[in-house]
Parts: structure tokens; sequence; C-alpha cells
């Protein structure tokens, strides 16, 4: 079966440079969420897209934007970035609009700022 | 604000040792209460959704509970494949989940 797929796997990055993860959902999957999760920490909710509108927005810094397109794929943008950025950056979809269905992540996306 | 608190951070079991990990919460309208299992560098995998105290839920090795402040997840005679991180997860006033730190098991030959 499909699963959600990030690229790229893994990402380094200098400090102050720009950054686009993307994200391609589950087939027929309308809500897409992006999580971040430092190393020993619990996956912090970022933001989240349903029918290509932001649904929701969690602890999201300033630097980073992201859209979800008409073939409901999605992208994280991270400009100017920090040391504090490096992380593994997960994508899960749904179906629903975010009513709490079960989300299906992928293998995430490993940041490292340098 | 919703949160989630899972114990202990860390367990330890050798195989065949039965044991119970644990997640406390607090949340405005509990929409669902979600277990995942994380292996290292991967993303978390659904595990089971409860939705209200007293439900159960089972699958292999693993059963989950539901009280109205907290869930156990149950595990009967693991083996050394079932070693991960077990995250708890609810989902409640906001739409999107929020997540305990998790619950690193591992579990020795």
């Amino acid at each position: 079966a499909a699963g959600v797929i990030q690229s790229p796997r893994h990402l380094i990055k200098e400090k102050r440079e720009t950054a686009t993860l993307k994200c391609y959902p589950i087939p027929r999957h309308d809500t897409v969420y992006w999580y971040q999760q430092g190393p020993g920490q619990d996956p912090q909710f970022l933001i989240s897209f349903y029918e290509k509108m932001q649904s929701d927005k969690g602890s999201i810094p300033d630097r980073f934007s992201a859209q979800q397109f008409s073939d409901y794929h999605s992208e994280l943008n991270m400009s100017s970035l920090e040391l504090g950025d490096s992380a593994l950056y997960f994508c899960a979809s749904s179906r629903g609009g975010g009513n709490n269905e079960k989300l299906f992540f992928g293998s995430g996306t490993q940041l490292s700022v340098l | 604000e919703d949160q989630v608190t899972q114990s202990p951070e860390a367990l330890r079991l050798q195989e065949g040792e039965s044991s119970s990990l644990n997640c406390s919460y607090t949340v405005s309208g509990l929409r669902g209460l979600f277990w995942y299992r994380q292996d290292p560098g991967k993303g978390p995998e659904f595990l089971f959704t409860l939705y209200s105290a007293g439900e159960e839920k089972e699958k292999e090795r693993l059963k989950a509970t539901l009280t109205k402040k907290e869930s156990f997840l149950h595990i009967t005679a693991p083996k050394p494949e079932d070693s991960a991180t077990y995250l708890c997860a609810v989902g409640g006033s906001a739409r999107q989940l929020t997540f305990g730190s998790g619950t690193q098991l591992t579990v020795l030959p």
C-alpha cells in the first residue's frame, strides 16, 4: 500500500541558508500535518492543511512557511536556518479535515544545520 | 492546553516479561487517544485509537486500555522485536495531535 513519501531523506545546510522539504500524502488523503522532532523529544506540531487551506498552526517559526498544492502534496519552506532547526521533520496525512482520524506518518527528513 | 505525560521514560524487560506503559492526559474534550510505535530514524507507526473510557483494543502482544484520565499499553510476553519507542497522543480541542515524550522500550533476549 502507498505510504506518505517525504523528500529528501537527509538534508545538510549551513546557517542562514534555506531549505525546502516535500511531502506527498497517501492517495485520497486531503489533510497534511508537519511535525518537528528534536533528538530524544516528542514530535511538535508545526502546521496543517486541509483541502489546500491552512487549518491549524502550532509552534512554527515565522521563518518557516508551508503550503499545500492542488495535487495535495505539501512543501515546508525554511529560511534563515539556525542550528536549533536541526531535527527530524515528519509529514503525516489523513482523510477528513483533521477530525482526529489516525495519522499516517512518513519516514521523515533529517535536517542538519551546520 | 492539551497535555500528555508518559511513564516510564525508559523500560528494559527480559523477553517474556510482561509490563505496562502509562499515558496520563488532560484534554478539553477528548476526540481520540492514539498509540504509535516509533523505531529509530523512522516515522511513528499507528497502533491504536481509543475514543471513550472503558474501551480496549488488542493487536498481537499489545493491548491498549483507556480511562478518563489515562491509558495503558500492556505488553504481554514481549519479544526483542517489540523494542521501540511507544508514543501516546491525544486529539482534543485542537485538531492536531499532542504527543507525549514516549517510553523507550528495550526487550532483551
